[in-house]
């Protein structure tokens, strides 16, 4: 079945440096790809997303282009905040049911 | 614009209990879903709602778990009985229809712990 597969965290990063978190999936056919992230005590919000290969999705700063030749979306920043401490999840919507499939997430940490 | 709503925000139980979790959607979304988190996982689907049909309960585990959708607006979900390992958030989540497009909005989420 289609899945999603995350860099293990938690990644701990200083302010202003480069932001790297990996995401490949499995899915049959063309899925959509999106980045969500969990701020500390907030509910899921999505953060990007991209529909079709070559598509770059942005927002925030963080960039994320969808890599069919490497079944990868890679989310990228390059400089990170402290404000940007939060749990990121990489997921994969397949077919038309809408159901989200998501990874692990992987913690990220910031320090001044 | 409201935001998906959900109550209660905690909920600890004993083993054997039951308990009941209750979503809003945002207004005019047709479609709904609840999620469950387990501590350190991604969330994944339990049931998901289009209107008042179920569209996928595929990993709903239904000799303890019922939801419902009444009317096509408000949503629960029961548990009964709980085990421990239903430990996790419940997650409600909402979009306008199914299409891939369609971005889902999420409530804060449930914290359930069974002891």
């Amino acid at each position: 079945g289609d899945s999603v597969t995350q860099m293990e965290g938690p990644v701990t990063l200083s302010e202003e440096a480069f932001l790297t978190i990996n995401c490949t999936y499995t899915a049959t056919g063309y899925p959509s790809l999106f980045w969500y992230v969990q701020y500390p005590g907030e509910g899921l919000q999505l953060l990007l997303k991209a529909t079709k290969a070559d598509d770059k999705g942005s927002n925030k700063g963080f960039e994320a282009t969808y890599r069919k030749e490497t079944t990868s979306f890679h989310l990228e920043k390059g400089s990170v905040q402290v404000s940007d401490s939060a749990v990121y999840f990489c997921a994969l919507i397949s077919g038309n049911t809408g159901k989200l499939i998501f990874g692990q997430g992987t913690t990220l940490q910031v320090k001044p | 614009e409201a935001g998906v709503a959900q109550s209660p925000r905690y909920k600890i139980i004993e083993k054997r209990q039951s308990v009941a979790f209750w979503c809003n959607p945002i207004s005019g979304h047709a479609t709904l879903y609840w999620y469950q988190q387990i501590l350190g996982q991604g969330p994944k689907l339990l049931i998901q709602f289009q209107n008042n049909g179920v569209v996928d309960d595929s990993q709903l585990p239904k000799d303890r778990f019922s939801a419902e959708r009444l009317k096509g607006v408000d949503s629960t979900l029961k548990i009964q009985p709980a085990k421990l390992e239903d430990s996790a958030v419940y997650l409600c989540a909402s979009s306008r229809g199914l299409a891939e497009q369609e971005t889902q909005y999420f409530g804060p989420g449930t914290r359930l712990l069974v002891l």
